[in-house]
């Protein structure tokens, strides 16, 4: 059984550009959440998405969005960076429990 | 007030010994509680999760959960230098949001 997987796995960007993850969750699962973690910061919360509806969200500003298909697979998008968005993008999925299986994440550097 | 705090660490325990983490938390309303143990450069991978008050034992680890303190321990018993990682505990309560700790490094001496 696949994991969840989360392209691209690597990205550098400029100051100002936009960006969109993907993820596709372990087959079956209907619940995807995102965090950035960073060294400073750890495992933040960004959002939580079930079937297409948004379910939470983290006190990220409204740069971060993020957006569920009727596959499960989730992306997220962060518009105009800054050099402070670098950080790990971690993406995980739940069937129908608690128990929440991370991607491998997408490394985002802003330079 | 953080939501879940941990102690940063590092812990140093010997090849052969018991590590304890220790999580406290805030929220009453927390329901389920989570460890997930993170290599350097790695995702979390989810060891224990445990819900009710009282151990869950799964192999060498032990999950704790005492709600009425706020607290949740994970033990690792007969620790191996594989074990040295970041140890994230979190948990989940209403509102579909999991909240993590900043984590514990432990480092098993060979």
């Amino acid at each position: 059984k696949a994991g969840v997987t989360q392209t691209p796995r690597y990205l550098i960007k400029t100051r100002g550009q936009q960006v969109t993850l993907s993820c596709s969750p372990i087959s079956g699962h209907r619940s995807v959440s995102w965090y950035q973690q960073t060294p400073g910061q750890g495992l933040q919360f960004l959002f939580e998405y079930f079937s297409e509806t948004q379910r939470n969200k983290g006190n990220f500003p409204g740069r971060f969005s993020g957006r569920q298909f009727s596959n499960s697979r989730s992306e997220m998008n962060v518009s105009t960076l800054e050099l402070g968005d670098s950080a790990l993008y971690l993406c995980a999925s739940r069937q129908t429990g608690d128990e929440a299986f991370f991607g491998q994440g997408t490394r985002l550097t802003v330079v | 007030q953080k939501e879940v705090e941990q102690n940063s660490g590092p812990l140093s325990v010997p090849e052969g010994a018991i590590a304890s983490l220790n999580c406290t938390y805030s929220d009453r309303g927390s329901q389920s509680f989570f460890w997930y143990r993170q290599y350097s450069g790695k995702s979390p991978e989810l060891i224990m999760f445990i819900y009710s008050n009282g151990d869950k034992e799964d192999g060498r680890f032990t999950a704790q959960l005492n709600k009425a303190s706020q607290y949740v321990s994970l033990l690792i018993r007969d620790s191996q230098p594989s074990d040295s990682a970041t140890y994230l505990c979190a948990l989940r309560g209403g509102g579909f949001k999991t909240i993590f700790g900043a984590g514990t490094r432990l480092f098993v001496k060979a």
